[in-house]
């Protein structure tokens, strides 16, 4: 079966820099959601998407965006990017009708030098 | 904001034995979801449950089964005849229902050792 497909999956920045972080839902899934898992850490929501429209926002900084496309995948960017954005970023989808049942892709390793 | 609290940090297991994991949770909602994930050492996060709040009768996945407890807002995983790759942190997760408030909260985990 299809999963979610996370590019890349590791992403090694210095800091200043810029990443953009790029997620590919399970077809027919209309809901992309992120996540960030710092070390040590449960994973913390940032921001989904339906429909390409954004429904919901957590604790994201204003040095990130993201959107999704009209093929529904979508991207996170991040610049500025400090230390503490050091962590590994889910990307996870869910499928119309399915409420609340998230799959979650392999996460991209962001390490920020 | 809705809470959820997982307990045991660390908890061990026997394989083939059976042990249970408690999560509880904080909402004045009265429609929701919550989730057991697992997350191995690979880091996947992988859904082992899912359960529906308007739902009495307790999920069951093979040899995974839940006990929700509505009024004390408990959410317990039970795993029976444990394995080893059954080894890796847990976490609860709570989901509302409402539409574009459907982020996952998570607990701070359980990391379950299966000894030999």
């Amino acid at each position: 079966a299809a999963g979610v497909i996370q590019s890349p999956r590791h992403l090694i920045k210095e800091k200043r820099e810029t990443a953009t972080l790029k997620c590919y839902p399970i077809p027919r899934h209309d809901t992309v959601y992120w996540y960030q898992q710092g070390p040590g850490q449960d994973p913390q929501f940032l921001i989904s998407f339906y429909e390409k429209m954004q429904s919901d926002k957590g604790s994201i900084p204003d040095r990130f965006s993201a959107q999704q496309f009209s093929d529904y995948h979508s991207e996170l960017n991040m610049s500025s990017l400090e230390l503490g954005d050091s962590a590994l970023y889910f990307c996870a989808s869910s499928p119309i009708g399915r409420k609340g049942e998230q799959f979650f892709g392999p996460g991209t390793r962001l390490t920020v030098l | 904001a809705q809470t959820v609290t997982q307990s045991q940090p660390e908890m061990s297991v026997q394989e083939a034995e059976t042990v249970t994991l408690s999560c509880t949770y904080d909402t004045s909602e009265s429609d929701y979801y919550l989730f057991w994930y697992k997350q191995p050492p690979s880091r996947q996060m992988i859904l082992v449950i899912r359960q529906e709040a308007y739902k009495q009768q307790n999920a069951t996945e093979n040899r995974f089964s839940v006990n929700f407890q509505k009024a004390a807002k408990s959410f317990s995983l039970k795993i029976s005849d444990s394995q080893l790759g059954d080894a890796a942190m847990y976490f609860c997760a709570y989901d509302e229902s409402n539409f574009g408030n459907e982020k996952l909260t998570f607990g701070t985990g359980t990391r379950l050792t299966i000894i030999p």
